[in-house]
């Protein structure tokens, strides 16, 4: 079956420290999310983009977070600097786009910064 | 713009028992409604989707889900209850443009 990869799986930083998470949507997909999930918030949209584009990344805090589509195999999610509310797991999940088709969500990469 | 609600945070049934996840969306456009599931420390697996098809969709694991569109609901069933269903699950729904809005999640427990 095809997969999202997302790499790291796991992540332990300082506060301070810029974080970079990767995520290598399925071949052929054009729409691709970040999201995020934690106990109190649930999974919040953080951003996304359609034919590497983004479209949306108001959910993101643009200070510290930024996020990119280099070419279509890579998507990143970029903290810099860092901070211990950042701790969470962090979704990416691609798509062909057509709200018919669903997502395929990758396992995350649990961020934990102290 | 698009929500969904889900009316129990949390459900707990007997294994063998029918399983019932109750959904309600609201959406301003014809939806597409999914519902997937997570495994605990496990990435989200998609059950099953409603694209304006049948209402009634059929997903994997023996899950079904019946959109109505007069009661804005999109309830999650299965006839028996195992072991292995035991997660969170989460009723999502997509409109035009592309983003998934998600529910707060139920999460089952299944009793031996």
């Amino acid at each position: 079956d095809a997969r999202v990869t997302q790499t790291p799986r796991h992540k332990v930083t300082e506060m301070g420290q810029e974080v970079t998470m990767r995520c290598q949507p399925i071949l052929g997909h054009n729409t691709v999310f970040w999201y995020r999930q934690t106990m109190m918030q649930g999974l919040e949209l953080l951003a996304y983009f359609r034919n590497r584009a983004p479209l949306d990344d108001s959910g993101m805090p643009k200070d510290r977070f930024s996020a990119e589509m280099p070419d279509a195999t890579l998507a990143t999610l970029k903290i810099q600097p860092s901070e211990p509310r950042d701790s969470a797991v962090y979704f990416c999940a691609s798509g062909w786009g057509g709200p018919d088709y669903g997502y395929t969500f990758g396992s995350g990469t649990r961020l934990t910064v102290v | 713009a698009q929500s969904v609600t889900q009316l129990d945070s949390h459900v707990s049934v007997s294994e063998g028992t029918p399983v019932l996840l109750r959904c309600n969306y609201s959406s301003s456009y014809s939806p597409s409604l999914f519902w997937y599931v997570q495994h605990p420390n496990k990435g989200l697996q998609l059950l099953l989707k409603y694209t304006s098809a049948a209402t009634l969709v059929k997903g994997i694991n023996g899950f079904e889900a019946e959109f109505k569109k007069s009661e804005t609901s999109f309830h999650l069933t299965k006839p028996s209850a195992h072991m292995s269903d035991a997660a969170e699950y989460f009723c999502v729904v997509s409109s035009n443009d592309y983003k998934l809005s998600f529910g707060a999640g139920t999460t089952v427990t299944v009793r031996a």
